[in-house]
Formats: C-alpha cells, structure tokens, sequence
C-alpha cells in the first residue's frame, strides 16, 4: 500500500518556468490537498478538492493552479514560477465523510522546490 | 477565521515530559489531532481526540483537551532523543464550504537533549 505518493521529489526551476507536481494516493479518499511549508510559518493550504472534478481555494492559492481529473491523482501547476514560490510542498488526503480515524489526513513526502 | 496557535520552540532533557500546547479559535471543531514531522519527512499522524472527549492516551501520549477554553495539549511522558521533531496541531472544520478540512498550526519544533 503507497498510500500518498508525490513526483516529483526535488525541482530547481528558473524564474518564469512552469511546471506541474502529481500526488497520487491508492486509498480511494474523497479529498485532496495540497500544502506549503516555510521555515516558521507551518503550512499553508493551496488548494483542496472533495471529490473528482471540484477543486476550491486555500489560504494561498494566487500563482498555482490545480486539478482533479481522477480521483487518485491532485495535480498542482506553476504557470509562470517566482522565487516567492520556493518551498517544501505537501500533498495530503483524507476521507472525512465520516468519523474516527478516517478523518485522518495522509501525507506525502514532500516535494522540495526551487525557483532561482 | 479559524486560528490554531501553537509555541514555536520546547526544548527537553531525556526521561522529562514534555507538553506542547495548542490554542484554537473555532468552537465547531470535530476532532484534533496531533501530527509528527521528522527532518525531511512529510507529517504522520500520532493520535487525534474527538471533540467531545476530554483526555486520550496512549502510551507515553496523553492529550488533553479544554473544549471551554480552545486549548488542546499533548503530553509525551518519559521523552526520548527520537522524539525531537516538530509537532503540529490541527483542527477538523465540519461547517458549510468548509466540511471536513483541516487547520494546522505552525508546529513546535521539539529539541531533546541527552
């Protein structure tokens, strides 16, 4: 069981390129996020989904953009990348319809990336 | 908005306890939960409480939870060196657009010294 998997791991972009991270999970859970994190600022939601075909706004959505074709797969795009944009991404995913331990949230394990 | 506070830094010596503390702002939470995060890794979970429970443990983990005053603790009895790591607390939103999302803090970067 993979669980949540992300590609990819490292990434150093020059300013102005674009690229797209994939997150996939095997757990068939109804929702999808996607993260930030920098150094004393926790993380910061992007992007989430509920379910296959809808994605909604986070905290700190300008500058990215996302979609959910398949329910395994959370894709988070950089249309035009900035050195702002430099960080450690998380993708999560959870089932949450219902309660006790299927609330939890499962993460990947990062995607370091670097916009010079 | 839905706040959840959390002190930045804890430092402490092995076989003391350590208590992270974590503050929220929204009465309608449904569960907490505390998350692990070891250098270069993603966030495990290491337990939750629902919202309508006081105290869980499980052991060396006790959590406490004060629903009255939005304060969520995790206690870790007899703190080992593999414990260090940063800790954060989050809190699950049931509510209209937001159902089911979760809240995270900053985290508390946990430093044990030997």
């Amino acid at each position: 069981n993979a669980g949540v998997t992300q590609t990819p791991k490292f990434r150093v972009l020059k300013t102005g390129q674009s690229m797209t991270l994939l997150c996939a999970q095997d757990m068939n859970h109804e929702y999808m996020y996607w993260y930030r994190q920098d150094p004393g600022m926790g993380l910061r939601l992007i992007h989430y989904s509920v379910g296959e075909g809808t994605t909604a706004k986070g905290e700190v959505p300008d500058g990215y953009n996302v979609s959910r074709l398949k329910k395994q797969n959370f894709l988070l795009g950089l249309e035009s990348a900035a050195p702002s944009q430099t960080s450690v991404y998380f993708c999560a995913s959870s089932y949450s319809r219902t309660g006790g331990a299927d609330t939890e949230a499962f993460f990947g394990q990062g995607t370091r990336l670097t916009v010079v | 908005g839905e706040d959840v506070e959390q002190s930045l830094f804890l430092s402490v010596r092995e076989g003391d306890s350590s208590v992270i503390n974590c503050t929220y702002t929204d009465s309608s939470s449904t569960y907490l939960y505390w998350y692990k995060q070891e250098p270069g890794a993603g966030l495990q979970l290491l337990t939750y409480i629902f919202s309508n429970m006081d105290m869980k443990q499980d052991q060396r983990l006790t959590v406490l939870l004060n629903k009255k005053d939005k304060h969520l603790s995790l206690r870790i009895a007899d703190t080992q060196t593999g414990d260090s790591a940063i800790y954060f607390c989050a809190e699950r939103i049931d509510r209209g657009s937001t159902l089911g999302r979760l809240y995270f803090g900053r985290g508390t970067q946990l430093t044990v010294w030997p």
